[in-house]
């Protein structure tokens, strides 16, 4: 079956590092996105990762572990703006039919303090 | 701009009040999706669409309608809303399945 995992919330001090893990468990992975969505807002793509290692994007990093079926997304120098959840999302090659499915985690709600 | 937009972005409505939710996207795209957003579940998917009169069902298509007549639009339908589809709504549209989404700002439904 199809199942992605990462913690439901996390908080973390202004200025910061944080690191939030998902896990997944899919029948054909074809690449992993991460995407940030801010409160009543539409979620915005922050990075795809679909080798092994890490990726980085200013203070956002995304590191991926196909063997071990386990993404993070480090975020750096947190600031205030970066409250929002975060949402793993696994490509999932077609079992049939030529489309390639995009299955998203319930997300991890970060609460940035001063 | 390259944008996705829906509407209406707020709708309170009755049970079985039939209702649309219309989605355009400006960026050529092929791909297009519907997604609900309901707290602790994450985004699932109601429908898809490959291509222009290319629809298929997600994982919750049950009480939902799509049709995809032309490229840059893909309306949500129900035909008999029920308080179990209150929910936040957004349409996704990108160049590869399972691509890159581009989501528009949302739709939140009331069904009373």
């Amino acid at each position: 079956g199809q199942n992605i995992d990462q913690p439901t919330e996390m908080t973390a001090t202004e200025g910061a590092i944080v690191q939030i893990n998902c896990t997944y468990q899919t029948s054909g992975f074809n690449g992993l996105f991460w995407y940030q969505q801010h409160a009543g807002e539409a979620p915005t793509f922050l990075s795809y990762n679909v080798l092994d290692g890490l990726e980085e994007k200013g203070r956002f990093s995304s590191f991926l572990s196909r063997s071990k079926g386990y993404s993070y997304l480090l975020l750096k120098e947190l600031q205030m703006k970066d409250s929002a959840s975060y949402l793993c999302a696994v490509r999932d090659l077609a079992l049939s039919g030529g489309y390639n499915k995009l299955i998203f985690g319930a997300g991890t709600r970060l609460a940035v303090h001063p | 701009e390259a944008q996705v937009t829906q509407n209406p972005r707020y709708l309170i409505t009755v049970t079985g009040k039939k209702l649309t939710v219309t989605c355009s996207q400006n960026m050529n795209h092929e791909y297009m999706s519907w997604y609900r957003q309901d707290p602790g579940l994450g985004l699932r998917q109601i429908y898809y669409s490959m291509n222009v009169e290319v629809t298929d069902k997600g994982d919750v298509p049950e009480g939902y309608k799509v049709s995809r007549k032309e490229k840059r639009n893909f309306p949500l339908i129900l035909e008999s809303p029920s308080p179990n589809q209150t929910s936040l709504y957004f349409c996704a549209s990108s160049s590869a399945g399972g691509g890159e989404q581009f989501f528009g700002p949302g739709t939140r439904l009331t069904v009373l």
